[in-house]
């Protein structure tokens, strides 16, 4: 069973400037979560889709961030512009339960984000 | 807000000995409560989850316990080896229908030889 696939795996840009992120999922999770992880913290949550509905998207700073879910498959996750404290990992993960936490979490690699 | 402590940002053990790992939680017990491993450049891979009606699981070498009078979560690897080195992430569930999880920040554990 292929994994999560992120892409691209290593990102450079200056401030100010755009950048996507693009997600692939585990053949039928309907749920998909992009997470912000800041060295040496745990990833944080930024929204939560549901098939392709967003579902939860209170700590996604929406002045600056957007996501999509097409077809309820891939999603891609936007920032612009950028700030240099947007530096991070960004992990998405998907589940195979629709609501609720009884159900373990599947990362992809991430997307490392340098903002200069 | 919920607030989640990791004993230690690092935990050294021989290999062949057991390694236990705290999670403490603030404020209201979390439905469930999930464990994950995370390596150097990958994403965080599940481990375990226990539920909040449950005491104890295990998962071969690993087992977790869940204490919610004490609002504590240990994680024992058993049998340690260095293939075990990680960085060991717990999150935890309110029990919404959102699932959403709240990580904490991980213990880097490493088991030498």
């Amino acid at each position: 069973e292929a994994g999560v696939a992120q892409s691209p795996r290593y990102k450079i840009i200056e401030k100010r400037q755009s950048v996507a992120f693009w997600c692939n999922p585990i053949s039928g999770h309907a749920t998909l979560y992009w997470y912000q992880q800041i060295l040496g913290q745990g990833p944080k949550l930024l929204i939560q889709f549901q098939n392709n509905g967003v579902v939860d998207d209170s700590q996604l700073p929406k002045d600056r961030f957007s996501a999509e879910r097409l077809k309820g498959v891939d999603s891609t996750l936007k920032i612009q512009p950028a700030k240099l404290e947007d530096s991070a990992v960004y992990l998405c993960a998907s589940s195979l339960g629709n609501t609720g936490g009884e159900f373990g979490k599947y990362f992809g690699a991430g997307t490392r984000l340098s903002v200069l | 807000s919920q607030k989640i402590e990791q004993n230690s940002e690092a935990l050294n053990i021989q290999e062949g000995k057991t390694a236990t790992l705290t999670c403490n939680y603030t404020n209201y017990s979390p439905a469930y409560l999930q464990w994950y491993r995370q390596d150097p450049g990958r994403g965080p891979v599940f481990l375990l989850l226990i539920r909040e009606n449950e005491k104890e699981k295990r998962k071969e070498r690993l087992k977790v316990t869940f204490d919610t009078t004490l609002k504590q979560s240990l994680f024992h690897i058993t049998a340690s080896q260095p293939a075990d080195s990680a960085t060991y992430l717990c999150a935890l569930d309110m029990g919404s229908t959102l699932g959403r999880l709240y990580f904490g920040r991980g213990t880097q554990l490493t088991v030498w030889p």
